[in-house]
């Protein structure tokens, strides 16, 4: 089945700093997700990104489905940030995602 | 429009017993997917319910069940419980098409004595 990497596994940011995410994916897909799991364990949707940019806020996502990966833009990082950030991608139908192993961001003071 | 809701949020149960976890999806969609969530495997996908029918499952073992009723609501059970089925269980919803975005609740955490 087809493989979610994510980097870096863990990241230590002062607040106000600006941090990257990736996504690498071993097939081709038709659509790519990003989430935010919050310390309650609820996984708030980040971004429903196939290919191209979007941005929403402090936050934008760039998929490369040619090159099979995404990244996770975060500026000015805030310590509500915090918590574990997943991308996933879909095997064989929409409802059935493969998740990567996360980032787990702690913003500090 | 409301979110979709998961009850109940917390369980305790015993081995060996049996328990149901719901799951209500957006106003309008028809697509529940259940997931379990552990320390050791992470995020991994259960099965998908559409119109009242399994469309996928993943790889657990029969102990794991699941229904969809005629309003969309879903419920999954679990029987004759192991301690290694302490997780959080998320459920998902969409529209059910072939690139829709999904939607997760807060989830259900059990814990498994």
């Amino acid at each position: 089945g087809i493989q979610v990497e994510q980097s870096p596994p863990d990241l230590i940011l002062q607040e106000g700093a600006n941090s990257t995410l990736r996504c690498n994916f071993s097939d081709s897909v038709n659509n790519l997700q990003w989430f935010h799991q919050n310390p309650w364990g609820q996984l708030i949707n980040l971004f429903y990104i196939p290919s191209g940019t979007k941005q929403n806020g402090r936050l934008s996502a760039t998929t490369v489905a040619t090159e099979r990966y995404s990244l996770l833009y975060i500026s000015s990082s805030q310590t509500t940030d915090s918590g574990v950030y997943f991308c996933a991608v879909p095997t064989g139908t929409a409802s059935k995602l493969t998740f990567g192993t996360g980032t787990r961001l702690q913003v500090t003071l | 429009k409301a979110g979709v809701t998961q009850t109940p949020r917390y369980l305790i149960k015993t081995r060996g017993q049996q328990v149901t976890l719901s799951c209500s999806p957006i106003s309008g969609h028809r697509s529940v997917s259940w997931y379990q969530q552990t320390p050791g495997q992470g995020l991994q996908f259960l099965f998908e319910y559409f119109s009242e029918t399994q469309r996928n499952k993943g790889n657990f073992p029969g102990r794991f069940s699941g229904r969809q009723f005629s309003n969309s609501r879903s419920e999954m059970n679990v029987s004759t419980l192991e301690l290694g089925d302490s997780a959080l269980y998320l459920c998902a919803s969409s529209s059910g098409g072939t690139r829709s975005e999904q939607f997760f609740g807060p989830g259900t955490r059990l814990t498994v004595l």
